[in-house]
């Protein structure tokens, strides 16, 4: 079953411009994290927030998590061409013994 | 530098065979894990293990079996019974499972299972 979904599906921007893409999740969480995937390579890591946090930095990544709404962000400011890619949230099952994955944004960035 | 090889990068299944993915990590982690991905969607877990001779079924684990013999190692087969092997295969692992929540993971870069 999935816990996080994503929204957009999909989104399409120019280099310069900023890109946010939410996530929605069913039931309490510890934590939550968003991780990215260029085609065809494995996801990487990006940010882990925790469940008493309101919002996280790092570089250009800016990510909110609103545990009222269930429900967090994540804003790139300033995109670039290499940002291109499939952007996933992931939370914990009950337990926190399985990671559940969204289906994904695919952020597209045109020079 | 660490990190998660998995090969072969592209794999051919004929009908009746088994096939194995190798998944080998040198991050020392305890906890590793396989997921399949299909196009357009998000990861689905397979198997996962929480320490060496130990691992549990995950969402879609019929038609695919594991062994953990060592830390390093977490080999998936995907065996005739699986009919639609077709997918992107991805083995990821944490340095625990669980605890206060789920642990970053760190990824391969795929197999991708296609049948001849």
């Amino acid at each position: 079953s999935q816990q996080g979904e994503e929204d957009p599906q999909a989104l399409s921007i120019q280099e310069g411009e900023n890109a946010t893409m939410n996530c929605s999740y069913k039931t309490s969480i510890n934590n939550l994290q968003w991780y990215r995937q260029n085609s065809g390579r494995g996801l990487v890591h990006l940010i882990l927030i925790r469940s008493n946090e309101r919002e996280k930095h790092s570089g250009r990544l800016r990510v909110t998590l609103d545990t009222s709404k269930k429900s967090s962000s994540l804003l790139i400011t300033a995109s670039r061409a290499a940002d291109t890619a499939s952007y996933f949230c992931a939370t914990a099952n009950t337990g926190g013994f399985k990671t559940i994955f969204g289906a994904g944004t695919r952020l597209f960035v045109k020079a | 530098d660490g990190g998660i090889t998995q090969s072969p990068k592209y794999l051919f299944r004929k009908e009746g065979q088994n096939v194995t993915l190798s998944c080998e990590q040198n991050l020392n982690h305890d906890a590793m894990y396989w997921y399949r991905q299909d196009p357009g969607q998000g990861l689905r877990l397979i198997y996962y293990s929480q320490i060496v001779n130990d691992f549990q079924k995950g969402d879609i684990a019929e038609g695919y079996s594991v062994s953990r013999e060592k830390k390093e190692s977490f080999p998936l087969t995907v065996t005739s019974a699986q009919k639609n092997p077709t997918a992107f295969y991805l083995c990821a692992s944490s340095r625990v499972l669980g605890g206060t929540g789920n642990q970053p993971q760190h990824f391969g870069d795929g197999t991708r299972l296609s049948i001849l």
